[in-house]
């Protein structure tokens, strides 16, 4: 695709359920970023993939908070056991190797209930 | 990584030239400087990016002294579509990075 797609757009999920949200990076692109962004806030880094070495899981919250990478390419965030507190837009982004132009998708909103 | 300090909010108007400056007084010698724009309900967009001196694009010009524990992002002749977020981040281009950004500076361009 030309651009970082996430999906779903928005997701309204209940109090200790479980989600999932999709990151499909630009095609080429050796580095993944997840963010949480709240309502006026700034960028809250949360995890980083870089080609083929482990990612750095340092901006994870709580264990509740798990990515993976699939294939270099596809990630899925996981939150499980949701609170309202996890009530935020998170932003994907890719980039070409260590490349600091990174390219961000528009964001999953979600709203924990 | 290298911490950015930037203003958290500026204003402007319709026409002017707006600067906002970042400091970074523990840059490392292979760290570059990136901006973002970020606007409302909007993933961040690059629009910027040097090492020193000067760089100027369609968009903005960034300004980096010879020390580069600062820089200036300079946007001429605002319009009121500037109105967003504007991120300064360090980092080593080409290497392992993970992209920290700050709290921003919110531009608040008016008629």
């Amino acid at each position: 695709g030309a651009g970082v797609s996430q999906s779903p757009s928005n997701k309204v999920t209940e109090k200790g359920k479980d989600v999932e949200l999709r990151c499909d990076p630009i095609s080429g692109h050796t580095a993944l970023y997840w963010y949480r962004q709240s309502l006026g806030q700034g960028l809250e880094f949360l995890i980083y993939f870089q080609g083929n070495s482990a990612p750095d899981k340092s901006g994870l919250p709580s264990d509740r908070f798990s990515a993976e990478r699939t294939g270099g390419s596809v990630s899925t965030l996981t939150i499980q056991r949701t609170q309202q507190e996890d009530s935020a837009v998170y932003l994907c982004a890719s980039s070409p190797r260590g490349n600091t132009e990174a390219f961000f998708g528009q964001g999953t909103r979600l709203t924990v209930v | 990584l290298a911490k950015t300090t930037q203003p958290i909010s500026m204003d402007s108007y319709e026409g002017q030239e707006v600067n906002i400056t970042c400091s970074h007084n523990n840059i490392a010698t292979n760290d570059y400087i990136t901006w973002y724009q970020q606007f409302p309900s909007q993933g961040p967009r690059f629009i910027i990016q040097g090492y020193k001196t000067k760089v100027t694009n369609e968009v903005a010009s960034l300004f980096i002294p010879a020390d580069r524990k600062s820089s200036t992002l300079s946007l001429p002749r605002v319009s009121l579509s500037d109105t967003a977020v504007y991120y300064c981040l360090v980092g080593v281009s080409g290497g392992y990075n993970k992209l920290i950004f700050g709290a921003g500076t919110r531009l608040a361009v008016h008629p």
